[in-house]
């Protein structure tokens, strides 16, 4: 079965410091793995996506098929990413998305 | 566009008791996926459909039950409430049934059981 996992459900980092929010997943076939992330007040939204390797609002995420990790990070953490996280995961043309149990980011001034 | 809505935003029932769930998607999108949150929890996948035909399923019991209308709208009906339903029903929708698409979420509905 195919399952995520955010060890941290809380972090908290000052402005402009470095942010890496963690991820891993347990299934062995090639997944695809999501950031969803949720403002305060604001609806779930999808945050990036392994498969377009881009970067948004200066976040990344690598797929390390090796360690099964998609940890995602911010080189230099804003006011405004202060958020709940999420990581989420489907299997090869899954019919199930898969969320972990979510990190609250606070990022302080 | 409104969004993806779901309605009623806010319900209390009893045990026993069954509950319909409303989602209305994105216009144009003909998927409709649904998840129950639990408080501190991530979104747990219960269903998805597209094209008015059920393409998924999560591990929740047959008294969870669901349904897609032609006009790609979506109820999420729950029988013999436990205290354990007790959760926030978030409904998604995508403009295909390829769940790797971005799922715009609604607000949810919040169920509470007494």
């Amino acid at each position: 079965a195919q399952r995520v996992t955010q060890p941290e459900k809380l972090l908290s980092v000052f402005k402009g410091a470095p942010v890496e929010l963690k991820c891993n997943y347990s299934y062995s076939g090639s997944p695809e793995l999501f950031w969803y992330v949720q403002y305060s007040r604001q609806r779930l939204q999808l945050l990036l996506r392994h498969i377009s390797r881009e970067s948004i609002k200066g976040f990344t995420a690598d797929l390390n098929k090796g360690e099964t990790s998609f940890h995602l990070k911010k080189p230099f953490a804003q006011e405004e990413d202060s958020a709940m996280y999420y990581c989420a995961l489907i299997k090869t043309s899954g019919s199930r998305l898969t969320f972990g149990e979510g990190t609250q980011l606070t990022v302080n001034p | 566009d409104a969004g993806v809505t779901q309605s009623p935003t806010h319900l209390i029932k009893t045990r026993g008791q069954h509950v319909t769930l409303r989602c209305s998607p994105i216009s144009g999108h003909k998927s409709v996926s649904w998840y129950q949150q639990v408080l501190g929890q991530g979104p747990q996948f219960i269903f998805q459909y597209y094209e008015k035909e059920e393409r998924g399923r999560g591990n929740f019991p047959d008294r969870f039950s669901a349904r897609q209308f032609p006009n790609y709208s979506s109820e999420l009906n729950v029988n013999a409430l436990l205290l354990g339903d007790s959760a926030l029903y978030l409904c998604a929708s995508s403009l295909t049934g390829n769940l790797g698409q971005p799922q715009h979420f609604g607000d949810g509905t919040r169920l509470s059981i007494l």
